[in-house]
C-alpha cells in the first residue's frame, strides 16, 4: 500500500524565517495531496492542496510543490509567526476502487520563536 | 456553513464498556471517514461512508463499527473497549470522497479509557 514520510519530525524557526516541511510517498496512483494543521485541541484543519496536474500551488504566505517524478511534495512557509506554530500533516490520496484512499504523513511539530 | 461536529467531545469509559461517537458533515457532503488519531500511531483510517453505504474500511478490528443516516450523519461505535482504545477519535466530511473532494474535520472527540 502507499507509504508517506514526512520529515522532519519537529521543527524550530525564528519568527519571519520560513519553513519547509517534506513529504515523499511511494504509490505513483496518487494523485492528491493535501496538507492539514492542527492547533492544540482541535481538529486538522486543510490548508493548502496540489493535484497531480499541478507543480506548484501558493496562497498568500504558504506555497506547496510537487514533484511526481521524484514522488516528494513540500510545504514552504514564508514570513512565519507565532500562530503559525502547530502540527503539520501531509498527505497522498488516490482513487481505488470508486472510494478514495488517503494515508497521513506522521506530522511535523513546528515551533515558531518569537 | 457549518463545519464538521462531534460529539461528545470528551468521554471516559471503563474497559469492557462500548461508546457511540456522533459526526455531523458540513450540510451538502455525503462521505464521512473515520480516523484515530495517538501519539505513537498518528492518524489512522477507521472507515468511510458515503450514501448510508460503507465503501472502504481500514485494519482495525470488527469491535470498531459505524453506520451513516440518511441525513448523512454518522455514528461510529465501539464495543469492549481496551486501555488502547484511548484516543481521539475524528471524522471528516467531503462532498463525495475521493481524491476529487477535500477533507473538512471536526474537533474530533478525545476517548479516555480506564
Amino acid at each position: 500500500g502507499e507509504n508517506v514520510e514526512q520529515h522532519p519530525s519537529t521543527l524550530s524557526v525564528q519568527e519571519g524565517d520560513s519553513a519547509v516541511i517534506k513529504c515523499t510517498y511511494s504509490d505513483s496512483a496518487s494523485n492528491y495531496f493535501p496538507w492539514y494543521k492542527q492547533e492544540l485541541g482541535k481538529g486538522p484543519q486543510l490548508i493548502i492542496d496540489i493535484r497531480s496536474n499541478v507543480g506548484e500551488k501558493k496562497d498568500q504566505r504558504i506555497a506547496v510543490t510537487l514533484n511526481k517524478t521524484a514522488k516528494h511534495f513540500s510545504l514552504h512557509i514564508t514570513e512565519t509567526q507565532p500562530e503559525d506554530s502547530a502540527v503539520y500533516f501531509c498527505a497522498a490520496s488516490k482513487n481505488s476502487g470508486g472510494y478514495q484512499k488517503v494515508t497521513f504523513g506522521t506530522g511535523t511539530k513546528l515551533q515558531v520563536i518569537p | 456553513k457549518a463545519g464538521v461536529t462531534q460529539t461528545p467531545r470528551y468521554l471516559i469509559k471503563t474497559r469492557g464498556q462500548q461508546v457511540t461517537l456522533s459526526c455531523s458533515p458540513i450540510s451538502g457532503h455525503r462521505s464521512v471517514s473515520w480516523y484515530q488519531q495517538t501519539p505513537g500511531q498518528g492518524l489512522q483510517f477507521l472507515f468511510e461512508y458515503f450514501s448510508e453505504t460503507q465503501r472502504n474500511k481500514g485494519n482495525f478490528p470488527g469491535r470498531f463499527s459505524g453506520r451513516q443516516f440518511s441525513n448523512s450523519r454518522s455514528e461510529m461505535n465501539v464495543s469492549t473497549l481496551e486501555l488502547g482504545d484511548s484516543a481521539l477519535y475524528l471524522c471528516a466530511s467531503s462532498w463525495e470522497g475521493g481524491s476529487n473532494g477535500e477533507q473538512y474535520f471536526g474537533p474530533g472527540t478525545r476517548l479516555t479509557v480506564t
